[in-house]
């Protein structure tokens, strides 16, 4: 079944501790991203990912970290210094840059709560 | 800065009524548009997008340079269209898409 998973759909933290947020795709996109969903806010990037081994910082970087090693995943580390980090988080992937089609995947989102 | 503003939390329509879903964003060059929509319980996805100039489950958006607005509409709204709309732009020469807050369209029958 071809799509975009994300791991784990729900997660608790205590204040302090870094979490690292999983996403896999298999459907041979080279770009993905990763945005942030509040209420009221709509969709923030955080991060994207154009090519293996390299990323660049969205409008809300701060506190947060990636790595893209394999084509297939990005993980996204929501780090302590993260003010704010009790959210919901969305991972997405397109063929190449949305320039192309505009189109992006969605993966189905991880809830992170920070007691 | 690239902006997008869609001015309605919550737009509440009967079924058969049009619909109209606002949108308007900021940006000095020429960007490109979409709306994106997540019915309840599924995966955020492409409605439709303004280079295609397609109609998707009968909503139409005009890009409108003049008035910077890409609003959706639909003459006949269905229950069916419940659901949350996202406008969102691709600056030009950037590879990310830029959102808006959102609308949440309910139509009650």
């Amino acid at each position: 079944d071809g799509g975009i998973t994300q791991s784990p759909k729900y997660l608790f933290r205590k204040e302090g501790q870094n979490v690292t947020l999983s996403c896999e795709q298999n459907l041979n996109h080279d770009a993905m991203y990763w945005y942030r969903q509040d209420p009221g806010q709509g969709l923030r990037l955080i991060y994207y990912s154009q090519i293996v081994n390299d990323f660049q910082k969205g409008d809300i970087a701060e506190g947060y970290s990636v790595s893209r090693e394999k084509k297939e995943s990005f993980p996204l580390t929501v780090t302590s210094a993260q003010k704010n980090p009790t959210a919901f988080y969305l991972c997405a992937s397109s063929i190449r840059g949305p320039g192309n089609t505009g189109e992006l995947f969605f993966g189905e989102g991880s809830r992170l709560t920070v007691l | 800065a690239q902006r997008v503003t869609q001015p309605e939390k919550l737009l509440s329509v009967f079924k058969g009524a049009p619909v109209e879903l606002k949108c308007n964003y900021s940006y000095s060059g020429s960007p490109e548009l979409f709306w994106y929509v997540q019915y309840s319980r599924q995966r955020l996805q492409l409605l439709l997008r303004h280079i295609s100039r397609e109609s998707i489950k009968g909503f139409t958006a005009d890009l409108n340079k003049g008035e910077t607005s890409f609003h959706l509409k639909k003459p006949f709204a269905q229950e069916e269209d419940s659901a949350m709309y996202y406008c969102a732009l691709i600056p030009a020469g950037f590879q990310k898409l830029v959102f808006g807050t959102g609308t949440r369209l309910l139509v009650s029958p």
